[in-house]
């Protein structure tokens, strides 16, 4: 079974610098999707960024950029030049590559929640 | 386009009774899932659902049911409620299971 960990329960950073946030997961599949997803006060889950296994180069959204290190199974979030409304619970999601019967389902990690100090 | 719509948004039951909640996928999604969201837990997959068939369960006990309509909505029914079950309950909805989108949820309190 994969699984998913952040380690880290909170973070803080000031308005206007970067901050990452961690996530490590554990798999022996080879084709697989990870996800970082934001759950604002409002707790609706919207989706952040897309990393697909199979794809050698770090996505990238605007100011979000992933650092997805696959041998080491690591798979961090960048966020750039920080606002007040990136103040959220961010999670970190993993799919199979294969997302039929048993795969067809996401695995969260904790989460983290993110301050944003003005 | 109309995003994923969960109701009721807040829901006060008592332990012993039963609920039932609904979600309305995107038009044209057809794949449903459902997930629970507690502060000890986290977020645990509870089902998936695609064309009407439940195709995936996660590990919770037989009280948790669900079911999609032709039209791809869904519900999910919990019978004999625990005070454990009080939680927020998330659907998602998605085209071939590639990107997932979220309702914004139905708290439960169970009392």
């Amino acid at each position: 079974a994969q699984t998913v960990t952040q380690s880290q329960p909170e973070m803080s950073v000031q308005e206007a610098e970067t901050v990452t946030l961690s996530c490590t997961y554990d798999t022996s599949e080879s084709d697989y999707y990870l996800f970082w997803y934001k759950q604002p006060p409002s707790r609706q889950m919207i989706l952040v960024i897309r990393q697909e296994a199979y794809k050698q180069q770090n996505a990238t959204e605007n100011r979000f950029s992933v650092n997805f290190q696959k041998a080491a199974k690591s798979f961090s979030l960048k966020i750039s030049d920080s606002q007040l409304g990136d103040a959220a619970m961010y999670f970190c999601a993993y799919r199979s590559g294969s997302p039929t019967g048993a795969n067809s389902k996401l695995t969260f990690g904790k989460g983290i929640t993110l301050s944003v100090r003005p | 386009k109309a995003g994923v719509t969960q109701t009721p948004r807040y829901l006060i039951k008592t332990r012993g009774q039963q609920v039932t909640l609904s979600c309305s996928p995107i038009s044209g999604h057809r794949s449903v899932s459902w997930y629970q969201q507690t502060p000890g837990q986290g977020l645990q997959f509870l089902f998936e659902y695609f064309s009407e068939t439940q195709r995936n369960k996660g590990n919770f006990p037989g009280r948790f049911s669900g079911r999609q309509f032709s039209n791809s909505r869904s519900e999910m029914n919990v019978s004999t409620l625990e005070l454990g079950d009080s939680a927020l309950y998330l659907c998602a909805s998605s085209v071939r299971n590639r990107d997932y989108t979220f309702g914004s949820g139905t708290r439960l309190t169970v009392v």
